[in-house]
């Protein structure tokens, strides 16, 4: 897989106030996928990216793929305590079969 | 979705022992498999790739001979942390995918603690 860099490390945000972490690359990317991970769990798939330009919503998460296929992001509206964990985003490679490269993922906490 | 389980999910063990951790594809089966290490508050790093029925793919910096792992099946694949240190202490993790699905599937993880 492609190497993602993702920012930031860290949010604290308050129950309600939105958030929004940030995935970057040097080169293309064939796809972005998103994982979450709650403390003490194992990464859980949320979505790929395929398209140029793409924009997907589960309910208050978007997902965002930059036109040049080179940057990402995830914004959750309105955070809620269940949104607690690591976000990461991961460059899946082309292939069915490719491994996954991680970024280094952004720890949530929401405060109530 | 489909389900792999990791066995077990902690282990506590002396220094100088192996352990083995299992990785089972539940309901599909995995010609590949992947294994990741993760420290807390850090990302997931690729270890090793599995392959059924040939030689692991390790990444750099990863000892072959330290961490062993065997793809015996379509569905099972084992990871063997030999002569353990408290350095080897971490959380591993597992994962496959199956073939037509986009989505890599994790193991629970096992929490390992060499004392």
């Amino acid at each position: 897989g492609q190497q993602v860099m993702q920012i930031p490390q860290y949010q604290h945000v308050q129950e309600g106030e939105d958030f929004t972490t940030y995935c970057n690359s040097s080169t293309t990317l064939s796809n972005i996928q998103w994982y979450k991970q709650r403390p003490g769990g194992h990464p859980v798939f949320l979505i790929q990216l395929v398209k140029s330009g793409e924009v997907k919503k589960q309910k208050r998460l978007t997902f965002q793929f930059g036109e040049a296929k080179k940057n990402s992001s995830l914004h959750i509206t309105a955070t809620q305590t269940t949104d607690v964990g690591t976000y990461f985003c991961v460059s899946a490679g082309g292939t069915s079969y490719g491994k996954l490269t991680f970024g280094q993922g952004t720890i949530l906490t929401v405060h109530p | 979705g489909a389900v792999v389980s990791q066995h077990p999910s902690w282990v506590i063990c002396k220094s100088g022992t192996s352990v083995k951790i299992e990785c089972r594809s539940l309901d599909f089966q995995a010609t590949t498999m992947f294994w990741y290490r993760q420290f807390p508050k850090q990302s997931l790093m690729l270890m090793a790739t599995s392959n059924e029925g040939s030689k692991a793919t390790y990444e750099q910096g990863v000892e072959k001979d330290k961490f062993l792992i065997n793809h015996a099946s379509l569905t099972l694949s084992t990871l063997t942390v030999t002569s353990a240190h408290p350095e080897d202490s971490s959380f591993y993790i597992c994962s496959a995918r199956d073939g037509w699905r986009t989505e890599a599937f994790f193991g629970q993880g096992t929490r390992l603690t060499v004392v």
